[in-house]
């Protein structure tokens, strides 16, 4: 069985441009969470969707949001990028909402210049 | 601010030794806990969980404890291997308002000498 599947691995973008990343969970899975890992940092939550409601946003500005999909895959989005925003992007998949095994992605590396 | 944090950020030990990594959280209501292992440049590895229900789950070669008295959490790598050597990190989901929102500990680099 595929695991959670993150696209692009890798991407640079240039400072005030938009950036969107895709997740694909777990087949099964409806839950799909966001997080943000800074280097030297754990993962921040960012946006959690279940059934393809949002059901929890972190502390990030409004230059970020997300939706999920009706067959469950999520895409994050990020509007007027900034050097801050350089980081390891990370979507999880649980079965369930809460209280059950959170599975990761590989994650997509975004550096922004 | 309520958090999830680690008592040590580094630790070293021999091939085949015991490793013990601990996590602290100070959130009385968390119910439910993961750790993680994360290698250089991967995601998360989701290693064991344990609900607050629980004093201690055993998975292979792991083991997690839960002392909720302390809100103190530990696992346990029995005859640590080299390819052990990675990043831990400790979770909590908080339930409720929370939802599924899982709070990450700083981390703790685990190093295994052959």
């Amino acid at each position: 069985d595929a695991g959670v599947t993150q696209s692009p691995t890798h991407l640079i973008k240039t400072r005030g441009q938009h950036v969107t990343l895709r997740c694909s969970p777990i087949s099964g899975h409806k839950s799909v969470s966001w997080y943000q890992q800074v280097l030297g940092q754990g993962p921040q939550f960012i946006f959690q969707y279940y059934e393809k409601e949002e059901r929890g946003r972190g502390n990030f500005p409004d230059r970020f949001s997300a939706r999920q999909f009706p067959n469950y895959s999520s895409e994050l989005n990020v509007n007027a990028l900034l050097l801050g925003d350089s980081a390891l992007y990370l979507c999880a998949s649980s079965l369930e909402g809460q209280g059950t095994e959170a599975f990761f992605g590989q994650g997509t590396r975004l550096t922004v210049v | 601010g309520e958090s999830v944090g680690l008592h040590l950020p580094t630790l070293s030990v021999q091939e085949g030794d015991n490793s013990i990594i601990n996590c602290a959280y100070s959130n009385s209501a968390s119910d439910y806990f993961i750790w993680y292992k994360q290698e250089s440049g991967k995601g998360p590895q989701f290693i064991i969980d344990i609900r607050s229900n629980m004093d201690k789950r055993q998975g292979q070669r792991v083991t997690v404890l839960l002392n909720k008295t302390v809100k103190h959490l530990s696992l346990q790598i029995a005859a640590t291997q080299p390819g052990d050597s990675a990043v831990y990190f400790c979770a909590e989901n908080k339930g409720g308002t929370s939802y599924g929102k899982l709070t990450f500990g700083q981390g703790t680099i685990l190093t295994v000498h052959p």
